[in-house]
């Protein structure tokens, strides 16, 4: 059984540019949530794709957009940076039948210059 | 709205030290509740997990007992070691709805030889 995989590991980007994260979602989830965690403090939830349909978002501006395909794998975006954007961006995947557990990727580490 | 506050760190003890680490949460519904680690450089692990009151979680020594009448998750290992240092995420999550994790800031944990 595979993991929950995200690429790229690090990147580095300037304000105002945009980014990209990539996430491919453990064999049998469906559902795929991201969350922001900035240093030193806890996750915080951006949204959340089932079936390819946002599904719940938490407080974050609309230039946090995201996609879900068909084989569950999900994209999260970003527009116009900004430095407060620098952060570890985690992707969890689950089976959407109520109390499934959220399994964490690796995340990805964005710093914004 | 749902919030997780977990004591501050950072908390250094001796190997095979009894560790407590408190978490305490406020939630309209009836969460499920979850302790996640997190080892340097690396995304967040699920440790245990409760979903209804009076459950115990366990895992790899550790063990933590859903209190409804207390709010509280609080985990608990008897005899710790040094490869147990990371740090440790509370988290609740509502059933219904979009199923997002709300985490407390996290505890640093160091265990010293």
């Amino acid at each position: 059984e595979t993991g929950v995989t995200q690429s790229p590991t690090h990147l580095i980007k300037t304000r105002g540019q945009q980014v990209t994260l990539r996430c491919s979602s453990q064999s049998g989830h469906n559902t795929v949530s991201w969350y922001q965690q900035a240093l030193g403090q806890g996750p915080q939830f951006i949204f959340q794709y089932y079936r390819e349909e946002e599904n719940g978002r938490g407080n974050f501006p609309p230039r946090f957009s995201g996609l879900q395909f068909p084989n569950y794998s999900s994209e999260l975006n970003v527009n116009a940076l900004e430095l407060d954007d620098s952060a570890l961006y985690l992707c969890a995947s689950s089976s959407r039948t109520g109390l499934e557990t959220q399994y964490f990727g690796p995340g990805t580490r964005l710093l914004v210059l | 709205g749902d919030s997780v506050t977990q004591m501050e760190g950072p908390v250094t003890l001796s190997e095979e030290a009894f560790l407590t680490i408190n978490c305490t949460y406020t939630a309209t519904g009836y969460p499920s509740l979850f302790w996640y680690v997190q080892y340097p450089g690396e995304g967040l692990q699920l440790l245990l997990k409760a979903t209804k009151a009076d459950d115990k979680g366990s895992n790899k020594g550790f063990e933590a007992t859903y209190r409804k009448e207390t709010t509280s998750f609080h985990l608990e290992k008897g005899s710790v070691q040094v490869s147990d240092s990371a740090v440790y995420f509370c988290a609740l999550s509502d059933p219904k709805g979009a199923q997002k994790l709300v985490f407390g800031q996290g505890t640093r944990l160091t265990i010293n030889p």
